[in-house]
């Protein structure tokens, strides 16, 4: 089973703080890997998605590394706002349009 | 939410009744998802569409079936409901054209007594 292992579970931060949340994959064919906001009641949301031709992608206060010897990728909020707390997943896929999802991190940023 | 609808958006319904999903799309996309997600799982693939009557199985495919007669409409039904299967259905598609890229309808809560 071809999986993508996403931690922490859950993660508290302090407004202004950087928030981190890190994934791991193990099949190299993964080519295509994005990030999911997912607030209360609402479906996930694309964020931020990095290809492996490159090792760091940033859009406003989201950032994607990518260490693809390391067969990691991370996500990282700055400057980390109440609006942000939600469920963070990461995903993965090999050219097949199928997505693999990692389980999920629930972000809380207290003010 | 990219054109998505889903419906019903909650039910509660009984172990061993049918139960049928519907996910509507109005763009004409041809790839069409079903997600189930679960607390410590994820989202995890039900089955996904590629077009008109070309349906295949996912991760989690026990228990469920899948008809796309219409471009625009992917459904999802439970032979025979359980408990097991309680859980917040989510539709996706890709938009064409831009591959990978998946976007997801707002979800429909199924709880099986």
């Amino acid at each position: 089973q071809q999986q993508v292992k996403q931690s922490p579970q859950s993660l508290i931060v302090q407004k202004g703080g950087i928030s981190i949340i890190n994934c791991a994959y193990e099949n190299t064919a993964f080519d295509y890997f994005p990030w999911y906001q997912q607030f209360p009641g609402k479906g996930p949301a694309l964020l931020i998605a990095i290809r492996p031709d490159v090792s760091e992608k940033k859009e406003g206060r989201f950032t994607i590394s990518f260490n693809k010897s390391a067969k990691q990728f991370s996500l990282h909020i700055m400057d980390s706002q109440p609006g942000d707390s939600a469920t963070y997943f990461c995903a993965a896929s090999s050219n097949t349009d199928k997505l693999i999802f990692g389980t999920g991190t629930r972000l809380q940023v207290f003010p | 939410d990219a054109g998505i609808t889903q419906s019903p958006r909650h039910k509660v319904t009984e172990t061993g009744t049918p139960v049928t999903l519907r996910c509507h799309q109005t763009e004409n996309h041809r790839y069409m998802y079903w997600y189930r997600q679960d607390p410590g799982h994820g989202l995890r693939l039900i089955h996904y569409s590629y077009g008109v009557k070309d349906t295949d199985k996912g991760e989690v495919s026990d228990g469920y079936s899948v008809s796309r007669s219409k471009t625009e409409d992917f459904l999802l039904t439970l032979e025979s409901a359980t408990s097991s299967q309680t859980s917040v259905y989510f539709c996706a598609i890709i938009a064409s054209g831009v591959r990978d890229t998946q976007y997801f309808g707002p979800g429909t809560r199924l709880t099986v007594l």
